[in-house]
């Protein structure tokens, strides 16, 4: 399975700011998602981020407000952008993990965002 | 369109008992089917899938679930729920390079 790690774990961001969180996996990976979780719902999705070519926005979601990037296999970033109270939500960074019984999607721990 | 269903927001058990979490899908063709688990603070941990073959697909932490197609469902079973067991579930489909989650059920297991 896959290693992931998020920064920051946690944050307070005040209303109007932008945060970039970092998603590093220990693996070369080509498929990366990003969702979103708010509080006592269910997983969004987000964008799909793979190596090379421009995220794919669910919709919802759009680039200006979540841009995203992928230099490489191993790493992505999400920033969120002119945050509001409604962005408080836990952002996850997800991969695509291969297997010989099928794809299996792992998850980094989270990134617990709370706008004031 | 595309879904999964989890039906009961929170299901309480004692410890000791057995334990179910259900979960129905309405995904085209033959879906992939997983079960994660977040505990509080945490991200999703991967439990255990359905791809194809035995219906009875056992995980970690003694987690099992059942493939019915027939009933288009893949409920998560233990047969003895601990008070470490407490935690959101949820239940995922996968099919043409896309997940489905349901919308969690919280298992709260008392002593």
């Amino acid at each position: 399975s896959a290693v992931i790690s998020q920064k920051p774990s946690r944050d307070i961001c005040q209303r109007g700011t932008s945060l970039t969180i970092q998603c590093q996996v220990d693996s070369q990976v080509t498929m990366m998602f990003w969702y979103r979780q708010q509080p006592g719902q269910s997983l969004t999705l987000i964008a799909t981020a793979n190596q090379g070519s421009e995220a794919t926005y669910e919709s919802g979601f759009v680039i200006d407000k979540f841009p995203i990037s992928r230099p490489n296999l191993t790493f992505s970033t999400l920033t969120v952008s002119n945050m509001s109270p409604e962005d408080s939500s836990i952002y996850l960074c997800s991969v695509e993990w291969p297997g010989l019984s099928g794809n299996t999607i792992y998850f980094g721990e989270g990134s617990w965002l709370t706008v004031v | 369109a595309q879904s999964v269903a989890q039906p009961e927001d929170q299901v309480n058990v004692a410890e000791g008992n057995p334990l179910t979490v259900k979960c129905t899908y309405s995904v085209s063709g033959n879906p992939y089917l997983f079960w994660y688990v977040q505990y509080p603070n945490r991200g999703l941990q991967f439990l255990l899938k359905y791809i194809t073959g035995d219906n009875l697909v056992k995980g970690s932490y003694g987690f099992e679930a059942e493939f019915n197609k027939s009933q288009t469902s893949f409920h998560l079973k233990k047969p003895s729920a601990l008070v470490s067991d407490s935690a959101l579930y949820f239940c995922a489909g996968y099919n043409f390079n896309k997940f489905y989650f349901g919308s969690g059920t919280k298992l709260n297991v008392k002593p």
